[in-house]
């Protein structure tokens, strides 16, 4: 079963930051925090990950809350390529699978 | 660009029959894991290869098996096909110290598009 639980969509004003929130109320201290990106039929893009520090990278900023139990993706300027179903995913460091649940479909208003 | 690559893209056959994808890894991985994806719905795991072994199985029936090579490219072969096999078939490949490490990050391939008519 999926551990989070992300709003099925959202929208975003192109240009602005687009604001992911995920809950993942029951993680554990060895769970990373994982966000990929998937466009349409295309393979899940890996965005990001943690465990718990807050990350950025070039495509994004993981804010990770101090008790872990939630975080925000943050994509800083949205374009509309950034049209996409994002999954928030929490992954043991000791199993090999990635659970993925229903996702957020962020659609980038021009 | 993941560096992993899936043939066929796409692939259309009629139930009861059997069918073979491919996966080939990106290049310093040793781990493949194959995942199943409905429309409309997430990934489902299904196996994962390390090092030419299964390294963990999702809730698939024994009619989807797998194999990895020497080179850690990967097949997917799926016998008795069932109409509601229809789905998107993606491969991911990652880097691995040792099995039950899990947590490593997994590059996924633009997926095979499989209908069973």
């Amino acid at each position: 079963d999926a551990k989070t639980t992300q709003p099925p969509s959202m929208d975003c004003a192109e240009g602005r930051a687009a604001n992911l929130p995920c809950n993942h109320s029951t993680i554990s201290g060895n769970e990373y925090v994982y966000w990929y990106r998937q466009i349409h039929s295309q393979g899940p893009q890996y965005i990001i990950h943690g465990l718990k520090n807050n990350e950025t990278n070039e495509m994004a900023s993981l804010i990770i809350t101090e008790d872990r139990k939630s975080s925000t993706l943050i994509l800083p300027h949205a374009t509309l390529r950034d049209t996409a179903v994002y999954y928030c995913i929490v992954y043991y460091s000791s199993a090999s699978k990635i659970i993925f649940g229903s996702g957020t479909r962020l659609s980038i208003r021009p | 660009e993941t560096g992993v690559t899936q043939s066929p893209t796409h692939l259309i056959k009629t139930r009861g029959q059997q069918v073979t994808l491919r996966c080939s890894s990106q290049s310093g991985h040793n781990t493949v894991s194959w995942y199943q994806q409905a429309l409309g719905q997430g990934p489902q795991f299904i196996f994962q290869y390390y090092r030419e072994e299964e390294n963990g199985r999702g809730n698939f029936p024994p009619r989807f098996s797998g194999l990895q090579f020497p080179n850690y490219s990967s097949e997917l072969n799926v016998n008795a096909l069932e109409l509601d096999d229809s789905a998107l078939y993606l491969c991911a490949s990652s880097s691995l110290d040792q099995p039950g490490q899990g947590g490593e990050t997994q590059y996924f391939g633009p997926g095979t598009r499989l209908l069973v008519l």
